[in-house]
């Protein structure tokens, strides 16, 4: 069975462009999140998504970032435009079920460098 | 508000040596704790688990056991190898949540 997929792996940007990353849960999960790891830090909450809605997106830093889930598949982490504090690390993962203490699956993560 | 507090990196151990990384958390109720690990160039992946007090998660020679009196979930290994340099990472589910808090990671670079 495929795990979480994120793409792509690397990517390496100009302040001010935009940078698109997709992920593709585990199959049959309904649920998927994203985090962020910036340097150094701890890897913090952004959003999460059941199915195609957004249950939560406290997490998410500002307005230059937006997520969708069209039809409940695979997500998107749209950041537009780039800033330099945005570089980081952002993983996605996924779940079966939304309660606490339930496993999650995270990808790889895509490694996100704005200069 | 709930929190996750790892003891900083790096970790340097020789081979064989015993290694123990602090945990500790802030939470209400009765969270799950975590540990994950990220090999260099891959992903975070679960290493073990405890959802309930006293309860010791294991895996790959790995243990940690959910201490409530001291909000502790220390990571223990007794021989590490050098395919252990890793960045581990303690995390915590709050009781009825799915958000997970991460400490900030600990680097272990283990020599031969």
């Amino acid at each position: 069975e495929a795990g979480v997929t994120q793409f792509p792996s690397h990517s390496v940007i100009e302040k001010g462009q935009t940078v698109t990353l997709r992920c593709d849960p585990i199959s049959g999960h309904d649920n998927l999140y994203w985090y962020r790891r910036v340097m150094g830090k701890e890897i913090k909450f952004l959003l999460h998504f059941v199915k195609e809605s957004k249950q939560d997106e406290s997490g998410m830093p500002n307005n230059r970032f937006l997520a969708e889930r069209t039809g409940g598949t695979y997500s998107t982490l749209k950041v537009q435009p780039a800033e330099l504090e945005d570089s980081g690390v952002y993983f996605c993962a996924s779940s079966q079920r939304d309660v606490g203490g339930s496993t999650i699956y995270f990808g790889e993560g895509s490694w996100l460098t704005v200069v | 508000g709930n929190s996750v507090t790892q003891m900083e990196g790096p970790v340097t151990l020789s081979e064989e040596a015993f290694l123990t990384i602090n945990c500790t958390y802030t939470a209400t109720g009765y969270p799950s704790l975590f540990w994950y690990v990220q090999y260099p160039g891959e992903g975070l992946q679960l290493l073990l688990k405890a959802t309930k007090a006293d309860d010791k998660g294991s895996n790959k020679g790995f243990e940690a056991t959910y201490r409530k009196e001291t909000t502790s979930f220390h990571l223990e290994k007794g021989s590490v190898q050098v395919s252990d340099s890793a960045v581990y990472f303690c995390a915590l589910s709050a009781t009825g949540t799915y958000k997970y808090i991460f400490g900030t990671g600990t680097r272990l670079k283990v020599l031969a």
